[in-house]
């Protein structure tokens, strides 16, 4: 069971043009969504993260979109830059709990940035 | 401040041998997570293990696969009789606490697992 559901697989996008990214999620007791970023050869990076007190949250080009009743949540990435190519991840968490700890995560975007 | 350091960075492994991962957390933290990368998913957690303790294996396979984080040393993740199902990249994480939603978490660069 695929509790963390993202799309699109992949996505190109013209620089400075706005790449958006969809999750959902199926556990309502999850709490906690962070966002990674991935380059290839490394480790996921946290990028952003929100918690569902808040609707929307924002660093710089990068915004976390919440919706808790349709249990969706996406990240914009504004005036994208060939830099920002990578693949990018939503997870889930439990806040509390035993499995606090314990990220699920989606399969992931490649966004591929054109200059 | 070197980061979680995870080697090797590539490893091959013939059907049948055994594949030794190894995960350095950084400095301060005595939280360790491995996960696994299968091609075109999503990171899926394996276990989660503090100093000489597993505290959840939950994802592990239920044969073949073991891990620990000994006293002294970097956490070993240990698949015995690799199988080509088992190629994959492993990723570690640490924290300094239990990391709540991963808040906290480093990732290392990984161990990409090519069993022929």
């Amino acid at each position: 069971q695929q509790q963390v559901k993202q799309s699109p697989q992949s996505l190109i996008v013209q620089k400075g043009g706005i790449s958006i990214i969809n999750c959902a999620y199926e556990n309502t007791a999850f709490d906690y969504f962070p966002w990674y970023q991935q380059f290839p050869g490394k480790g996921p990076a946290l990028l952003i993260a929100i918690r569902p007190d808040v609707s929307e949250k924002k660093e710089g080009r990068f915004t976390i979109s919440f919706n808790k009743s349709a249990k969706q949540f996406s990240l914009h990435i504004m005036d994208s830059q060939p830099g920002d190519s990578a693949t990018y991840f939503c997870a889930a968490s439990l806040n509390s709990g035993g499995s606090n700890y314990k990220l699920t995560f989606g399969k992931g975007t490649l966004l591929t940035v054109n200059p | 401040n070197a980061g979680v350091m995870q080697n090797p960075r590539h490893l091959v492994r013939r059907r049948g041998q055994e594949a030794r991962l190894r995960c350095s957390p950084m400095k301060g933290h005595s939280h360790v997570y491995w996960y696994r990368q299968l091609p075109e998913e999503g990171l899926k957690f394996m276990v989660y293990l503090q100093k000489e303790n597993i505290i959840d294996e939950s994802g592990m396979p239920k044969e073949r696969f073991s891990a620990e984080f000994p006293k002294e040393g970097p956490s070993i993740l240990r698949i015995q009789q690799v199988v080509r199902g088992d190629s994959a990249a492993y990723f570690c994480a640490s924290s300094p606490t239990a990391g709540t939603g991963g808040y906290g978490y480093t990732f290392g660069s990984g161990t990409r697992l090519t069993v022929v």
